[in-house]
């Protein structure tokens, strides 16, 4: 069946270096999502991607983040200069249509410290 | 704006209780409603989904009723088994105009003893 892949699963990195998440959706689908949950909070969105454009993005969202889809098939959250409250799991998300079921991925679970 | 509201965990449960976790929300226009699963070590799986009013959702025993006069999507289980322990999330997708996103409430961590 298939599924959503990110990587790493789980990646530490020390306060103010940058980081590349990575996901790779389910081959046909069209729209890709990024949330987080810091431990214990809710998932949050953070942005959406369709027509290698931003859709939306939330206030977290801010100049610190980027998304990127390089080659078609690999999707990408770059966090410059991470800050330590940036700890958190990272969800990767797709879905081949609009009003259709989101796939997930494992998460990225990272560590600034 | 959009939100979820799930009833706080943990919840411990002996094997065959019955289960229910609330989920009560606030949005605008007509939200698509969801229970999604995350077994341990595993990503976010849909467990069962609504798209309108009085709509139920069921898959693997749970089931959760889309009640629009109490903005509650409530799941259930007659008998839980040791395999359901998992955290549960409550999510919306506000419709239209929200790019799809979902909104999910904080999770509820369900642990099932033989």
């Amino acid at each position: 069946e298939p599924e959503v892949t990110q990587t790493p699963s789980h990646q530490v990195t020390q306060m103010g270096q940058e980081v590349i998440l990575r996901c790779v959706p389910i081959s046909n689908h069209l729209y890709f999502y990024w949330y987080r949950q810091i431990l214990g909070q809710k998932v949050e969105f953070l942005v959406s991607f369709y027509n290698n454009e931003i859709s939306e993005k939330s206030e977290i969202f801010d100049d610190q983040f980027s998304v990127e889809r390089p080659d078609g098939s690999n999707f990408t959250l770059k966090i410059r200069s991470t800050k330590l409250e940036d700890s958190a799991m990272y969800f990767c998300a797709s879905r081949p249509t609009v009003n259709t079921e989101a796939f997930f991925g494992q998460g990225t679970r990272l560590t600034v410290v | 704006g959009d939100s979820v509201t799930q009833m706080e965990g943990p919840v411990t449960l002996s094997e065959e209780a019955f289960l229910t976790i609330n989920c009560t929300y606030t949005a605008t226009g007509y939200p698509s409603l969801f229970w999604y699963v995350q077994y341990p070590g595993e990503g976010l799986q849909l467990l069962l989904k609504a798209t309108k009013a009085d709509d139920k959702g069921s898959n693997k025993g749970f089931e959760a009723t889309y009640r629009k006069e109490t903005t509650s999507f409530h799941l259930e289980k007659g008998s839980v088994q040791v395999s359901d322990s998992a955290v549960y999330f409550c999510a919306l997708m506000a419709l239209p105009g929200s790019n799809y996103k979902l909104t999910f409430g904080k999770g509820t961590l369900l642990t099932v003893n033989p």
